[in-house]
């Protein structure tokens, strides 16, 4: 079946402008995560949606930084005014979270966001 | 919240030999430790996940020990192929709910022929 999508696969943007990032997860997973991969670095926590619970934003790096997700399904990072350390990889991923308690997250491909 | 430790950054083994990845952890709640591999250009993609009611899991040539009192565990990969070549995380819970993980550092296994 289909897995986790991202798009677009690369972004370049100029320092100061906005860029989004979208991500379409597995059908029927309620659960929904972003994560930043900085070059040769480890996944940092970006935010956590869960059902209809108020997301974990706790992984936001500063409130140029935000995220929703829309009927349950997809979801948007929005970075504003991005800057030269935004550059990374930004991964998706989404999990079924039932009380099976199956915690497996499935990434997508991620999107390179390179700011000049 | 859960700080998680992973050695060694590089790894590089000849195909044949096994190769060792540790991890230490610092909660005590944690009970569910995953690792993930990351192949070039691709997403983690989950590989072997161990919980704390059990010492070690086997899955074909890669294991994973866990070692509650210390806090730490290790995956195990036993006779290796350039296949294996990739980006090795482990990962434990956030904040003692396993449907939010803290990553390690990640491990680039480099497997020679």
């Amino acid at each position: 079946g289909a897995g986790v999508s991202q798009s677009p696969s690369n972004k370049v943007t100029e320092k100061g402008k906005d860029v989004e990032l979208r991500c379409d997860p597995i059908s029927g997973h309620t659960a929904l995560y972003w994560y930043r991969q900085s070059l040769g670095q480890g996944l940092e926590f970006l935010i956590y949606f869960q059902g209809n619970s108020a997301p974990d934003k706790s992984g936001l790096p500063s409130d140029r930084f935000s995220a929703e997700r829309t009927g349950g399904s997809v979801s948007t990072l929005t970075i504003q005014r991005t800057q030269q350390e935004d550059s990374a990889v930004y991964l998706c991923a989404s999990s079924l979270v039932s009380s099976a308690d199956s915690y497996e997250q499935y990434f997508g491909p991620g999107t390179r966001l390179t700011v000049t | 919240g859960e700080n998680v430790e992973q050695h060694p950054s590089t790894l590089s083994v000849q195909e044949g030999d096994s190769a060792v990845i540790k991890c230490t952890y610092s909660d005590s709640a944690s009970n569910y430790f995953p690792w993930y591999k990351q192949e070039l250009g691709k997403g983690p993609q989950l590989i072997i996940d161990i919980r704390s009611n059990v010492g070690e899991k086997k899955d074909q040539r890669i294991a994973v020990t866990l070692n509650k009192t210390a806090k730490h565990f290790s995956l195990h990969i036993t006779e290796t192929q350039p296949e294996d070549s990739a980006v090795y995380f482990c990962a434990a819970p956030k904040s003692g709910t396993a449907s939010k993980l803290t990553f390690g550092t990640g491990t680039r296994l480099q497997v020679t022929l």
